[in-house]
């Protein structure tokens, strides 16, 4: 299917343990996005990536790793679950700032769910 | 920094009225503003932007939203909400000069009641 998909879209899991989240966008846009979502705080940018092999930093990247080997996916993993990384996280994409518009729309995932016990 | 404030948390409404959602923003450059919508258990959907030009912008589903740059406001305003306008809705900013980083605000949980 065209679009922006994230698995799983629920996931339970206990403290320490890793997780992977996975982002994956069929418009071969550069940009990639990871935000998590917490009640009282609304989005917070986690991990962002302008191309394959170029990541950096968010708002608030303590505990996650990403990676981008192919345009296409974006992973984020918890390396050790921690019960305050309990969020709803989204994947998000847009088209480079060279495609000519001043702003290009982020599109968004449907989001995964998770808890950590 | 760039900060966005969106100082209802939640406001109800019967279906028919009028509906106006506040944010204001603080930013030492020039940025552009957004409002997205979240359904329940779905992504974020954008309703309308502001790039430049006529500070009132047209969005989806009826909505618009004000530029104030004195008042550093985007308020987004419904004539006439509908059950369907159910919703979460946050506003967001983002610096000309790195448009693809947006900053959320906390959100505002609309809640249209019959």
């Amino acid at each position: 299917d065209a679009g922006i998909t994230q698995s799983p879209r629920y996931k339970i899991t206990e403290t320490g343990r890793q997780v992977t989240l996975m982002c994956h966008q069929t418009w071969s846009h550069s940009y990639m996005f990871w935000y998590r979502q917490d009640l009282g705080h609304g989005l917070r940018l986690i991990y962002y990536s302008a191309a394959a092999d170029i990541t950096d930093k968010g708002e608030v990247p303590d505990g996650y790793v990403v990676s981008r080997s192919k345009t296409e996916n974006f992973p984020l993993t918890l390396e050790s679950a921690t019960r305050s990384q309990t969020s709803v996280y989204f994947c998000a994409s847009s088209e480079s700032r060279l495609a000519g518009a001043a702003y290009n729309e982020q599109f968004f995932g449907p989001g995964t769910r998770l808890t950590v016990l | 920094a760039q900060s966005v404030t969106q100082l209802d948390s939640q406001v109800p409404v019967f279906e028919e009225a009028p509906v106006e959602l506040r944010c204001n923003y603080s930013s030492s450059v020039s940025v552009y503003l957004f409002w997205y919508v979240q359904y329940p258990n779905q992504g974020l959907q954008l309703l309308l932007k502001y790039l430049s030009g006529s500070t009132l912008v047209k969005g989806i589903n009826g909505f618009e939203a004000e530029f104030n740059k004195s008042q550093t406001s985007f308020h987004l305003r419904k004539p006439s909400v509908h059950i369907s306008d159910t919703a979460e809705y946050f506003c967001a900013v983002s610096e000309m000069d790195s448009s693809y980083k947006l900053i959320f605000g906390s959100g505002t949980r609309l809640l249209v009641r019959p």
